[in-house]
This record gives C-alpha cells, sequence and structure tokens, in this order.
C-alpha cells in the first residue's frame, strides 16, 4: 500500500440500510479527515480524527460516525443511509508534525442512495 | 463566518496564461493551499503559501496576500491536461481546511 486507499469505490444502497466507508493510510500520518463533496459545493468536512483514539465533528457531522482505533485505519459508518448522503466520500490524512501542514487525498468513494 | 470564494468556471486558449483569483475569510489563518481535481478524481495538491508573495514551482504559480485576504493560481504554457477543477483552500485556527467550491477550467486548442 502506498498513500491512502479506500473502499469500495462506489456502492448502490438501499435507503435504511447501515454502510461503512472503509479508509486507510500507511503513510503514519497522525490527522485523517472525511469529506463529501456535492456538485457546486465545496468540500465539506464530516468528521476528523487529530490522532489515533480522538474524533471530532466537522460541518455535516450528522447521520454519519467515525471511529480511530489506530493510526491506520479511519472507517465513516453511516448508520441509517437517507438519499440526502449520495455523494462522493473522500479520505484524506495531514502528517501534523510536517513543514506545510498539506492534506492527501485518497481515491474517494461513489455513493448512491436510493 | 468562514467563506472562500473563486469563479465558477473560466475558460482558456492552450498555450495561453491564466489566473485564478481566491479571496478568504476565516478564523485566524495557518495558510492558503491550491489542489487540482481532474473530473472523476481526488484532489492533488498543487502550492501552498503561508507568507505573503509569490511561490513558483514550474508552470505553476501562487500568490499570497494576508492582508487583502487574496490569493491567485498562475498557469502558464496551458496545456490540454490542465483542464481540471482548480480548488482554493485556507486553513484556520484549528487547522481546518475551507474549501472553495472550485474553478473549472476550460482549455481550448
Amino acid at each position: 500500500i502506498a498513500g491512502i486507499t479506500q473502499a469500495p469505490t462506489s456502492q448502490i444502497l438501499a435507503a435504511g440500510r447501515r454502510m461503512t466507508l472503509r479508509c486507510t493510510q500507511d503513510m503514519r500520518h497522525n490527522a485523517m479527515y472525511w469529506y463529501r463533496q456535492d456538485l457546486g459545493l465545496g468540500l465539506r468536512l464530516i468528521h476528523y480524527s487529530n490522532t489515533a483514539g480522538t474524533t471530532g465533528k466537522g460541518e455535516v457531522p450528522d447521520g454519519y460516525s467515525v471511529s480511530r482505533a489506530n493510526t491506520d485505519d479511519f472507517p465513516l459508518t453511516l448508520a441509517s443511509a437517507v438519499p440526502s448522503q449520495t455523494s462522493v466520500y473522500f479520505c484524506a490524512s495531514r502528517n501534523t508534525g510536517g513543514s506545510t501542514d498539506t492534506q492527501y487525498f485518497g481515491p474517494g468513494t461513489r455513493l448512491t442512495v436510493l | 463566518g468562514q467563506n472562500i470564494d473563486q469563479p465558477t468556471e473560466m475558460t482558456a486558449t492552450e498555450g495561453a496564461i491564466v489566473q485564478i483569483n481566491c479571496t478568504y475569510q476565516t478564523s485566524g489563518f495557518n495558510g492558503l493551499f491550491w489542489y487540482q481535481q481532474h473530473a472523476g478524481e481526488a484532489p492533488t495538491f498543487l502550492s501552498y503559501n503561508v507568507l505573503d508573495g509569490l511561490e513558483e514551482k514550474g508552470r505553476f504559480s501562487s500568490f499570497l496576500s494576508r492582508s487583502k485576504g487574496y490569493s491567485y493560481l498562475l498557469l502558464k504554457e496551458l496545456q490540454m491536461k490542465d483542464s481540471a477543477s482548480y480548488l482554493c483552500a485556507a486553513m484556520d485556527s484549528n487547522y481546518q481546511l475551507i474549501w472553495g467550491a472550485g474553478t473549472k477550467l476550460i482549455i481550448k486548442p
């Protein structure tokens, strides 16, 4: 693995179903993020984690939960999916000790909720 | 509140120069980022400015004026592969990125 991986690449989900989007990074970055990207809108932060064992709410956290049991993994769970959660989801990570605080992105998961 | 403004779409000709502007308002400031995003792909990092002035990196340059809350991305010698969306993002006092909606750049032959 090099960088950040996300799974699945895409998914069609029935409303009301539970879904976990997976994100794994091998760069040993402290901070990780989940964004959603919708047409005409900027990336919107759902949840973040500054270090393993801690999480925080972003701009649009309702209907989503996260956990950060270790440095590498940061799964995002939709407890009961709704059509408004149809979006492209990006996971990102950042090395908090780096010189530029750059966030690096995974390839994304395209989720459709019907 | 926190806000990032950038044009929705721009068109330029292959071989020419284009400047994409961005204005920002954030609670605290820890730097201004530009990312490139091709259709259907993830954003990729282009540049970072935290001090006033111009940062040059090959065909791409980025400028920052902290007093004006203003940045621009300058792309020279445009190539067809530069057709993409360009995302401006400012890092606030909590080290969170506030994102603009992106500027779709269309390159014509």
